[in-house]
């Protein structure tokens, strides 16, 4: 089974400055999927970016990127000028294969304080 | 468009009680998922049906059973609920897999403890 290791329960960082969120993941397929998910106080699940594993380019979303490092199997979350409202548990997420229905394994979450 | 929906948002019960928890998502999506969230566990998943019909046991399978009602809906039953089984419970679903990276759609999650 495939897992996934975000090894930063928690993160502090200031309005306006810039954090990075650790992933590390574990697989021995060749084509996959990631993703970052934000979880506020609501509970809501929101997806905040997403990366194909074949593509080399890593993904951007406004104030959200990524750093992803296939050799590695690492995928890192950049969010650049933070705001308040980025305050969320964060969770790095690998798509299971067919044979699992394409399921999400997530990690254990990176809760992220923003303070002013 | 209301995407996933789950009832109740919050259940309380007794130790052996049964009860239904249930989504339904009007995205004509293929794929349904049911997961659980414990405190500083992430999300497990607990069942699946990757289309109307079928459905299949995911990480955390024991003492759940769950029904694929048509396309929109997917339930999940606790037949005698244990304390083990409080935590918080979130449906999703997806357009389908294969080379397209579709995301999953999460409902807002039920919070079920039992007593």
């Amino acid at each position: 089974a495939q897992t996934v290791t975000q090894s930063q329960p928690e993160m502090s960082v200031q309005e306006a400055e810039t954090v990075t969120l650790s992933c590390t993941y574990d697989t021995s397929e060749s084509d996959y999927y990631l993703f970052w998910y934000k979880q506020p106080p609501s509970r809501q699940m929101i997806l905040v970016i997403r990366q194909e594993a074949y593509k080399q380019q890593n993904a951007t979303e406004n104030r959200f990127s990524v750093n992803f490092q296939k050799a590695a199997k690492s995928f890192s979350l950049k969010i650049s000028d933070s705001q308040l409202g980025d305050a969320a548990m964060y969770f790095c997420a690998y798509r299971s294969p067919p044979n699992s229905g394409y399921a999400l394994n997530f990690g254990k979450g990176t809760s992220l304080l923003v303070t002013p | 468009n209301a995407g996933v929906t789950q009832t109740p948002k919050f259940q309380v019960l007794k130790t052996g009680q049964s009860m239904t928890l249930q989504c339904a998502q009007d995205m004509n999506h293929n794929s349904m998922y049911w997961y659980r969230q414990d405190p500083g566990m992430g999300l497990r998943l607990i069942y699946y049906s990757a289309s109307e019909g079928t459905t299949d046991k995911g990480e955390v399978p024991n003492g759940y059973n769950v029904s694929r009602l048509n396309k929109r809906e997917f339930s999940l039953r606790l037949e005698s609920a244990a304390p083990s089984q409080t935590s918080v419970y979130f449906c999703a679903s997806s357009p389908a897999g294969g080379q397209n990276i579709y995301e999953q759609y999460f409902g807002p999650g039920t919070r079920l403890t039992v007593t």
